[in-house]
């Protein structure tokens, strides 16, 4: 599966925009973006995932670049509840059943009251 | 709506005991998942099934087993517990291949 290179952490301010980076530079046609978050001693979340347009929906944002090579989560609003560690994966369709997700380290995020 | 239900939430091991954890899932999803997630580390898959008599290893399948003899309940089995399994298990479930995951609170699991 094609890696994806994300900062180890960041930090924003509660009730403001909070843009989370990841870059992908060998993702292939068939790969999915995929973004999941962990809130402490909790498993995993899903919040969204796209190929090429653009996707929303009522947790966040997902901008894929024109050339697919990097991609930013959109948080508008952040809140305290937003704490947490967000992971941006790929995930390859074409493998048929072994598509399956691959967690990094992700990067954690810190929201300041 | 339960979602993915893991039992127990905690467990301390003796090394070379056996136990197995549990994993249901009441949303009719035929993928089913088992990950391991050591400190401050990310998710590692252990082992899946993409439906009721199949099951696949997955990254570090060595020292678990697994079993899938309905859709809804995918148990995983360490046969000789190790230090080296002191970890937090998460089972995830998903409709399909295209779907997201579904995750479980996981089980905290200590072996001394």
């Amino acid at each position: 599966d094609a890696k994806t290179t994300q900062p180890n952490s960041m930090e924003s301010n509660e009730e403001e925009p909070v843009h989370l980076p990841c870059n992908h530079s060998t993702i292939s046609g068939t790969d999915y973006i995929h973004w999941y978050r962990q809130l402490p001693s909790q498993g995993p979340e899903y919040v969204i995932h796209g190929l090429t347009s653009n996707v929303n929906n009522r947790m966040a944002s997902l901008a894929i670049a024109e050339d697919r090579k990097s991609s930013t989560l959109i948080l508008h609003r952040a809140t305290l509840r937003d704490a947490a560690v967000y992971y941006c994966i790929l995930r390859d369709l074409s493998n048929g059943a072994n598509s399956k997700l691959t967690f990094g380290k992700g990067i954690t995020l810190s929201v300041r009251p | 709506n339960a979602g993915v239900t893991q039992t127990p939430k905690f467990r301390i091991l003796k090394i070379g005991q056996s136990m197995t954890l549990q994993c249901t899932q009441d949303m009719n999803h035929n993928y089913m998942y088992w990950y391991r997630q050591d400190p401050g580390m990310g998710l590692k898959l252990i082992y899946y099934s993409v439906g009721a008599g199949i099951t696949d290893k997955g990254e570090v399948p060595n020292g678990y087993n697994v079993s899938r003899s309905t859709t809804e309940d995918f148990p995983l089995r360490l046969e000789l517990a190790a230090p080296s399994q002191t970890s937090v298990y998460f089972c995830a479930s998903s409709y399909n291949r295209d779907s997201g995951y579904t995750f479980g609170s996981g089980t905290r699991l200590t072996v001394v």
